[in-house]
């Protein structure tokens, strides 16, 4: 079952612009995390937020969660070429056993 | 790199032969996981262990069988698959399920012919 749901599916940005990728989910959640993957290789863990935070920023990422709206949304801002990859949410399931991805966003950033 | 060794990096397999990946992590970790994933896809949870032991199996065909040796080696055996198998292969590890974040290993191409 898929909890997660992206939008847009795909972005194209130029070097420089800021990235905003969404995450609407539907069960109560403990946390939600965001994770990056480069074509072909494993997935990279970004963020974890959980349920009382509302905003948590990491270098050039910020996330922030709206559980009243069962969402999240990931901003990147001042893109790189090396940004390039898909992005996916990813929120606990079953009391925190599974944890399932949404269909992720595939953001190209063009030097 | 990752923290997360998974070998063979590709493999190449016939239906009827008998295969197996390997996942290693020295990170303490006491979840071990099994996704897969199809080209253009999100990850599909197959297997997770908790302390060695089994926890999760998502309803997956036996000819995929999971071993736990001990708390850092995780094994996917693999027999009599099918065309329709051949994917990514990802190994993740998490300290305390999934209140913290999984580490990845990049994952085993598998194709069968």
């Amino acid at each position: 079952s898929q909890q997660g749901e992206e939008d847009p599916q795909a972005l194209s940005i130029q070097e420089g612009e800021n990235a905003t990728m969404n995450c609407s989910y539907k069960t109560s959640i403990n946390n939600l995390q965001w994770y990056r993957q480069n074509s072909g290789r494993g997935l990279v863990h970004l963020i974890l937020i959980r349920s009382n935070e509302r905003e948590k920023h990491s270098g050039r990422l910020r996330v922030t969660l709206d559980t009243s709206k069962k969402s999240s949304s990931l901003l990147i801002t001042a893109s790189r070429a090396a940004d390039t990859a898909s992005y996916f949410c990813a929120t606990p399931l079953e009391y925190g056993n599974k944890l399932v991805f949404g269909a992720g966003t595939i953001l190209r950033v063009k030097s | 790199d990752t923290e997360v060794t998974q070998t063979p990096k590709h493999l190449v397999m016939g239906m009827t032969n008998k295969k197996s990946l390997k996942c290693e992590q020295h990170m303490g970790h006491r979840a071990m996981y099994w996704y897969k994933q199809k080209a253009k896809k999100p990850p599909e949870l197959m297997f997770v262990y908790s302390y060695e032991k089994l926890s999760i199996n998502e309803s997956v065909p036996s000819r995929f069988s999971p071993e736990c040796p001990n708390s850092s080696l995780l094994n996917l055996h693999l027999h009599a698959l099918q065309p329709e198998d051949s994917a990514l292969y990802l190994c993740a590890s998490s300290q305390d399920g999934y209140n913290s974040p999984l580490h990845f290993g990049n994952g085993t191409r598998l194709t069968v012919t």
